[in-house]
């Protein structure tokens, strides 16, 4: 059973605005979430990352909030650009296993010019 | 440096059929994993390596081989290729001691009759 789900597989977006993208966790033993941005016919590339001790992190027009009692976690762009459509990727860890992390299905932006 | 690297980029195989995906990467990282990103279903982990010469085993493993001799390689065999095998695999490596940031090679997208 997925334990990282993104809800809305689709948002567009007006270029300026506010692009909100959503994902939701199963695993109560997750302690550090990430966000992954991968463009068409390329690997994906490490975006913002936030630890359980913490509900907001950011980096630039990029922030994360983590709602730890909701296992809700969000990613924010503002303002919102052409080249920020792609596919974004939530992913969730347990601190201190190195690399197993398991990733959510995924949101495709579409940010309208 | 070349960062990760996967060859090929694409290949179609017959049901039955054997073959090693390659992964390489140039920055001496300790942990390695393979991906498989499915419509739907987002990136899951197949197997991953916390250094040379230990594997373990992901969310996804059965009919799939690993094996680590080297730091700088992480192979990946379909020992009897399936249709449901069909997919883009992603390779990825990170830093020991690192919680974040996975570096991606581009992918193989491979196709199984």
């Amino acid at each position: 059973d997925q334990q990282v789900k993104q809800n809305s597989p689709s948002l567009s977006v007006q270029e300026g605005r506010i692009s909100i993208l959503n994902c939701d966790y199963t695993n109560s033993m997750f302690d550090y979430f990430l966000w992954y941005k991968k463009y068409p016919a390329e690997g994906p590339t490490f975006l913002i990352s936030i630890s359980s001790i913490k509900d907001k992190n950011e980096d630039g027009r990029f922030t994360v909030f983590l709602n730890k009692s909701a296992k809700h976690l969000s990613l924010h762009i503002v303002p919102s650009q052409p080249g920020d459509s792609a596919v974004y990727f939530c992913a969730a860890k347990v601190r201190g296993t190195g690399n197993q992390f398991y990733f959510g299905t995924g949101t495709s932006l579409t940010v309208i010019p | 440096n070349a960062g990760v690297t996967q060859t090929p980029k694409f290949q179609v195989l017959k049901t039955g059929q054997s073959m090693t995906l390659q992964c390489a990467q140039d920055m001496n990282h300790e942990y390695m994993s393979w991906y498989r990103q499915d419509p739907g279903m987002g990136l899951r982990l197949i197997h991953y390596s916390v250094g040379a010469g230990i594997t373990d085993q992901g969310e996804v493993p059965n009919g799939y081989n690993v094996s680590r001799s080297t730091t700088e390689d992480f192979p990946l065999r379909l020992l009897s290729a399936a249709p449901s095998q069909t997919s883009v695999y992603f390779c990825a490596s990170m830093p020991y001691g690192r919680e974040d940031e996975q570096f991606f090679g581009p992918g193989t997208r491979l196709t199984v009759l």
